[in-house]
């Protein structure tokens, strides 16, 4: 089945610093990959989306690029926040549609961030 | 817009009792799905709703069970509740056409059985 692997965290960085989050993951077909963060308390928020190979995402400075050949979506930003600290997930849901795949996001566990000033 | 509603925020439920959870997705969207949320396992799929059908189902004992209204609405509920049952229990709404490519979270319902 599908499944999706994480750097081991927690990861805890100074302002500034340059983050990278790793994700690799093991799929049929052609998955969409999606980096999600959620914040303590509070639900997943999606940060960014890739559909196809190749794809880069990008939003609020983070970026993930889709590369097939290494079936990875590393998590990148440059200067990070405190303000980003949170936890941060990677997912996929499976490309081709149908069966179980309806619906589906397939997560890794959560790498924990926390950034200090 | 609107984004995803979940109700409630918290519940308290003793062993044995049933619980009902609530998710309203985002508007034109037709697809929830339900994910449970524990520190030990992470982010399980529990099922998938569509058009007031389940087209998807998770590895969940039949306690756990689900619907959907016409308004696409959706429901969950846990009937003989127990202790492992505690966990942050979250909807998320999408278009619903074939898979997932954009999917919008709640805030999620923290259920905690005592």
């Amino acid at each position: 089945g599908n499944s999706v692997t994480q750097m081991e965290g927690p990861v805890t960085l100074s302002e500034e610093a340059f983050l990278t989050i790793n994700c690799t993951y093991t799929a049929t077909g052609y998955p969409s990959l999606f980096w999600y963060v959620q914040y303590p308390g509070e639900g997943l928020q999606l940060l960014l989306k890739a559909t196809k190979a190749d794809d880069k995402g990008s939003n609020k400075g983070f970026e993930a690029t889709y590369r097939k050949e290494t079936t990875s979506f590393h998590l990148e930003k440059g200067s990070v926040q405190v303000s980003d600290s949170a936890v941060y997930f990677c997912a996929l849901s499976e490309g081709m549609g149908g069966g179980t795949s309806y619906g589906k996001l397939t997560f890794g566990q959560g790498t924990i961030l926390t950034v200090h000033p | 817009k609107a984004g995803v509603t979940q109700t409630p925020r918290y519940l308290i439920k003793t062993r044995g009792q049933q619980v009902t959870l609530s998710c309203s997705p985002i508007s034109g969207h037709r697809s929830v799905s339900w994910y449970q949320q524990t520190p030990g396992q992470g982010l399980q799929f529990l099922f998938e709703y569509f058009s007031e059908t389940q087209r998807n189902k998770g590895n969940f004992p039949g306690r756990f069970s689900g619907r959907q209204f016409s308004n696409s609405r959706s429901e969950m509920n846990v009937s003989t509740l127990e202790l492992g049952d505690s966990a942050l229990y979250l909807c998320a709404s999408s278009l619903g056409q074939g898979a997932v490519t954009e999917a919008f979270f709640g805030q999620g319902t923290r259920l905690t059985v005592v």
